[in-house]
């Protein structure tokens, strides 16, 4: 049930641009994503709707592909602080499934 | 101050002591979640709530229960901890199922 995120882990450099993508093996109506630093608490980024609807941050784009079940996160010109785990979540019925996880380290 | 608060932050306990772990919010929300995760992995759902009377199990209910006191506040119990469940712990809550979660600071619980 749980969301398969690639790649487990990028390192960018500042500036670089990186791709985080999500897949799930049930059909998917809302796409969830979460950035965590280190020992906090997991911090919205942006919800993906079915029929296009995107409500988030203004900064981060993402795709997603229902017929596909995937979402993809798309990280440009980054910069240290976006440094953390990004997380893909969904809900299915009425549970909530988030992903394997992705390590992001942005270096000077 | 913030949304949703969870007390205590930090907690180290023996093999088969019963613990409470509460969460509390002032986002006015109706759904509540509790959430485990263990180092270096995602978060995995205990317990969610819709509201007061609507309490469901979620992927790894076995071992916890929790309590649903009023709209704010949801706790988790460990009726007797074992240490394969030490983890971290967030407590979240969202208007509804496409909106997105609130979460707390987190309770690291150690059991030894």
């Amino acid at each position: 049930q749980q969301p398969v995120q690639s790649p487990q882990a990028v390192i960018l450099r500042e500036g670089e641009d990186a791709v985080i993508n999500c897949s799930s093996s049930k059909a998917l109506y809302s796409v969830h994503w979460y950035r965590q630093k280190h020992g906090e608490a997991p911090v919205f980024l942006m919800i993906l709707l079915k029929g296009g609807e995107q409500k988030g941050h203004d900064k981060i784009s993402a795709s997603f592909n229902e017929k596909k079940q995937q979402s993809s996160l798309y990280l440009t010109a980054s910069q240290l602080s976006y440094s953390g785990t990004y997380f893909c979540g969904t809900p299915t019925g009425n549970q909530f499934y988030f992903g394997t996880g992705t390590s992001l380290t942005v270096i000077p | 101050d913030a949304d949703v608060t969870q007390t205590p932050r930090n907690r180290i306990t023996k093999t088969g002591k019963r613990i409470m772990l509460e969460c509390s919010q002032t986002k006015g929300h109706d759904r509540m979640y509790w959430y485990r995760q263990d180092p270096g992995l995602g978060l995995q759902l205990i317990y969610y709530s819709f509201d007061v009377k609507d309490i469901n199990k979620g992927e790894i209910s076995d071992g916890y229960s929790v309590s649903r006191q009023a709209q704010a506040k949801f706790s988790l119990s460990l009726e007797s901890a074992i240490p394969n469940q030490t983890a971290l712990y967030f407590c979240a809550t969202s208007a509804g199922g496409t909106d997105e979660q609130f979460f707390g600071p987190g309770t690291r619980l150690t059991v030894l």
